[in-house]
Formats: structure tokens, C-alpha cells, sequence
């Protein structure tokens, strides 16, 4: 049974801080994916990695950053938070191309 | 790049209706197309997915239908229930590779008994 895992459910934390999200997957998955989802925007693509070391942008990428240096950890960094960023974060994981994204349970982050 | 438009934005049932959500992609070298079922509170799950080789998929009560040349895919559901109420969400391959996946805005589907 896969199991994606991140690192807080609730989150706050006040313009300008930098912020770390982290999202592990138990499943030795190869790629993984960060979203944020906003209410009527869906679930909109920030970055994605393939491998280890390796990451590509998604729709969205302005204000975050991420690393991956363990197959099994992907994080997301916001380097100065602001307001507009507040959102709910879902982490993914999947094995190889085509294929079903396990989801993690989200992480809801607020902006102050 | 990739863009996917999801029609319509909610849609309300009666218990045993049938529910139709539509999907528009623009990029005609994508080849799999995902929905996702979000209840309320919960993370997205896959519910079916179907292939560019294949023009129906069918998996007890819900269907997926695609439409490659007109770039369009749907979701059928029949027989709905109140547990089908949820958000559903399209996608579709968003690189070459096919792991980036770029979805819908969501379809809050309310199924009242």
C-alpha cells in the first residue's frame, strides 16, 4: 500500500519567513510532484522531479524552489512567504510515466 | 504548453440520475487522460484513466469516453449515489514523458437522495 506522508497538516507563519515543506513516499517512486490547490483554480502544478537531484518547473513555479537529494524526499522551499501564497499544498507520487499520482494528505499553509 | 478545460463547474443530481462531466485539452501530443475523486477533506484518488489508443474505458458505473480529434474527454457516471458526491477532477499528460500531469479546475458533483 503506497503511502505519502507530509510533514505538517497545519502551518502558519508570517510574511517573509522561509518555509519548508517536506513530503516522503515509502513506494521507491521515481517521480514526485508539488501542487497547491485553491478553491475554483483546482490543483495547479509548482514543480516536479523525475529523479534525484533533478526538477522541473511546473505552471506555477514563481516564489518556490524545491530539492530533492533522496529518491524518497521531495521538498518544497518558499524563500520569503507572502500573503498570496496561502494555500493548501499536496504532495504526489508515481512510478513512472503514465500512471496513478498517490497523493499526500496536504499540508493547508497560512500567510500572515 | 498544455491547457485543460473542465465543464461544468458544479452539478447537482438526483439520487439515480446520471452525471456527465466534459473535459477540452489543447495539446494533441498528449496521451493519458486521468480523473481524480476528491470527498471532501480527503487527498485526490484515481478513479479511471484511459489511453490515447483507446476511445472508451468502462469500470462498472463510471465511463470515460475520448474524442482525439475533437480533443475532448468525459466522464460518465450512472446510477449516481449520495456517496458520488464529491469534486472530480480531469487531466492530461503535460510533457513527453507523460508523468507531468496538468488538470481541470474541478467539478463539485452533488448528488442529493
Amino acid at each position: 500500500d503506497v503511502k505519502v506522508t507530509q510533514s505538517s497538516r497545519y502551518l502558519v507563519k508570517r510574511t517573509g519567513e522561509k518555509v519548508f515543506l517536506e513530503c516522503v513516499q515509502d513506494m521507491d517512486h521515481e517521480n514526485m510532484f508539488w501542487y497547491r490547490q485553491d478553491p475554483g483554480l483546482g490543483l495547479r502544478l509548482i514543480y516536479f522531479s523525475y529523479d534525484v537531484k533533478m526538477k522541473e518547473k511546473g505552471d506555477i513555479p514563481e516564489g518556490y524552489s524545491v530539492s530533492r537529494e533522496k529518491k524518497e524526499r521531495f521538498s518544497l522551499i518558499l524563500e520569503s512567504a507572502s500573503t498570496n501564497q496561502t494555500s493548501m499544498y499536496l504532495c504526489a507520487s508515481t512510478e513512472g510515466g503514465r500512471g496513478e499520482q498517490y497523493f499526500g494528505p496536504g499540508t493547508r499553509l497560512t500567510v500572515t | 504548453g498544455e491547457n485543460v478545460e473542465q465543464h461544468p463547474s458544479t452539478l447537482s443530481v438526483q439520487e439515480g440520475d446520471s452525471a456527465v462531466i466534459k473535459c477540452t485539452y489543447s495539446d494533441s501530443a498528449s496521451n493519458y487522460f486521468p480523473w481524480y475523486k476528491q470527498e471532501l477533506g480527503k487527498r485526490p484518488q484515481l478513479i479511471i484513466d484511459i489511453r490515447s489508443n483507446v476511445g472508451e474505458k468502462k469500470d462498472q458505473r463510471i465511463a470515460v469516453t475520448l474524442n482525439k480529434t475533437a480533443k475532448h474527454f468525459s466522464l460518465h457516471i450512472t446510477e449516481t449515489q449520495p456517496e458520488d458526491s464529491a469534486v472530480y477532477f480531469c487531466a492530461a499528460t503535460a510533457n513527453q514523458a507523460g508523468t507531468a500531469l496538468i488538470f481541470g479546475k474541478g467539478t463539485t458533483l452533488s448528488v442529493s437522495s
